[in-house]
């Protein structure tokens, strides 16, 4: 079956940039979309196939794709940015949609 | 203002089964594929299941195939899963979702209700 892998945790300072990765086999050839999730909510896209931000989401979120790893970078992190996040691709008719299994993003 | 609002969620013994609605407003439903999602308390975000816009094409995730079923009203603007054989680690927060318009499945879902508590036990 189809595995996206994220790291379970990653901390930045306030200022700093956050890259979170999403690894997956040729996940480069998928339509990656990343989600926020702050706690007691429901997820919010941030990032869209791959590289597109919806409107209403800062510039600071950006998503890359290529190879076996997409990553979102959150530049010049915020307090507000704390918040979990997931990775999400349509991985086929045989393993369908597949999440990967959250990044919990910690400003220090 | 685009909403999705879910209802019908509460606690159901062991074997039982429930039915979560789905009602859409700001938007026709019948121009998307819908879908469900659910999380574990203090756990990630799993897909079970979405349906096409017309309703014809059904997928389901493995740990819920066989026990579910999805459906569609476009006329009302709502969708549901009747849930069959609840098991306790169905015990979760079920969220309805936006997919694609157009029948494309590979994208994002754009947008969330604030889900419905299922809980499973005795």
């Amino acid at each position: 079956s189809y595995v996206l892998t994220q790291p379970p945790s990653v901390s930045v300072a306030p200022g700093e940039t956050a890259n979170i990765n999403c690894g997956g086999n040729n996940i480069g050839d998928k339509s990656v979309h990343w989600y926020q999730q702050r706690p007691g909510q429901a997820p919010v896209v941030v990032i869209y196939s791959n590289t597109d931000r919806p409107s209403g989401i800062p510039e600071r979120f950006s998503g890359f794709n290529f190879g076996n790893t997409a990553t979102l970078t959150i530049s010049r992190v915020e307090a507000g940015d704390e918040a979990d996040y997931y990775c999400h691709v349509w991985a086929g008719f045989t393993d369908l949609v597949r999440f990967g299994g959250g990044t919990k993003l910690t400003v220090l | 203002q685009l909403h999705l609002v879910e209802s019908g969620g509460g606690l159901v013994r062991p074997g039982g089964s429930l039915t979560l609605s789905c009602v859409a407003s700001g938007f026709k439903l019948e121009d998307h594929y819908m879908g469900w999602v659910r999380q574990v308390p203090g756990k990630g975000l799993e897909w079970i299941s979405f349906i096409s816009s017309t309703g014809v094409t059904k997928y389901y995730g493995d740990s819920v195939k066989g026990r579910i079923t999805i459906s569609r009203d476009n006329a009302k603007n709502s969708m549901q899963i009747q849930m069959n054989s609840l098991r306790g680690e169905d015990t979760a927060l079920y969220y309805c979702t936006r997919g694609g318009k157009y029948d494309r499945k590979s994208d994002a879902f754009d947008l969330w209700g604030q889900g419905t508590m299922v809980t499973v036990s005795s």
